[in-house]
């Protein structure tokens, strides 16, 4: 399974951009790249996923290099209640590995 | 549509006795997962179900555990005899296909469990 690094946590401000990057260096070519929120208390919720490229949804937008070495996940203007822990996973079936994660804060 | 449900949500017990946790998928589910937190530690794969047969359950961390399916609806794990080490938030999901992981799972809140 592909290691993935990401920061152990981030504060921000509401109605700011916040930019959540991850490594994993040693990523296969099968491998997708999903992120996972999760407040206290809920299990883990699917934000997104990519293979490579942009990808956007109405909650985040992925962007992911050519060479697939690292991600970054883009959470627009965020509210407090974005407040929670963001896992970046290396996946490619159904053993889903998490990490520590980034725990975001989001301060009035 | 109902998510997937976890029961209890909290569970305290002594070491030694037996518990069981309940849970119940997205209707149309075929494939159920178990995951598990331990203190201090990151989410970890537990085992798969697809209906009633376990497909994987290489994360089962000894025989102490045991998960069941019957007629390929709710799920249930049993610890028994429960041990320190298992405390933990024991988490859920489900999808409708193998391949599940690619559109994103849907857990459950979990079951915290604190073996005293």
């Amino acid at each position: 399974l592909a290691k993935t690094t990401q920061p152990i946590s981030m504060d921000s401000y509401e109605g700011q951009e916040v930019n959540i990057t991850c490594s994993h260096n040693n990523i296969a070519t099968n491998d997708y790249i999903t992120w996972y929120q999760q407040f206290p208390s809920q299990g883990p919720r699917f934000i997104i996923q990519g293979y490579k490229t942009k990808v956007t949804n109405e909650v985040a937008s992925l962007f992911i290099p050519a060479d697939r070495k690292s991600s970054t996940l883009s959470l627009p203007r965020v509210s407090l209640s974005d407040t929670a822990v963001y896992y970046c996973l290396v996946v490619f079936d159904y053993k889903l590995s998490f990490g520590a994660g980034t725990t975001v804060t989001v301060r009035a | 549509e109902a998510g997937v449900t976890q029961f209890p949500s909290h569970s305290v017990i002594e070491k030694g006795q037996t518990v069981t946790l309940r849970c119940d998928p997205i209707s149309g589910h075929d494939n159920l997962y178990w995951y598990r937190r331990v203190m201090g530690k990151e989410i970890k794969f537990l085992l798969h179900f697809v209906k009633e047969s376990k497909q994987d359950e290489s994360g089962m961390p000894n025989n102490r555990f045991l998960a069941e399916r019957t007629g390929g609806t709710y799920s249930t794990l049993k610890v028994q005899p429960a041990e320190l080490e298992d405390s933990g938030v024991y988490f859920c999901a489900s999808s409708q296909d193998t391949a599940g992981w690619k559109s994103g799972y849907t857990f459950g809140s979990g079951t915290r469990l604190t073996v005293v």
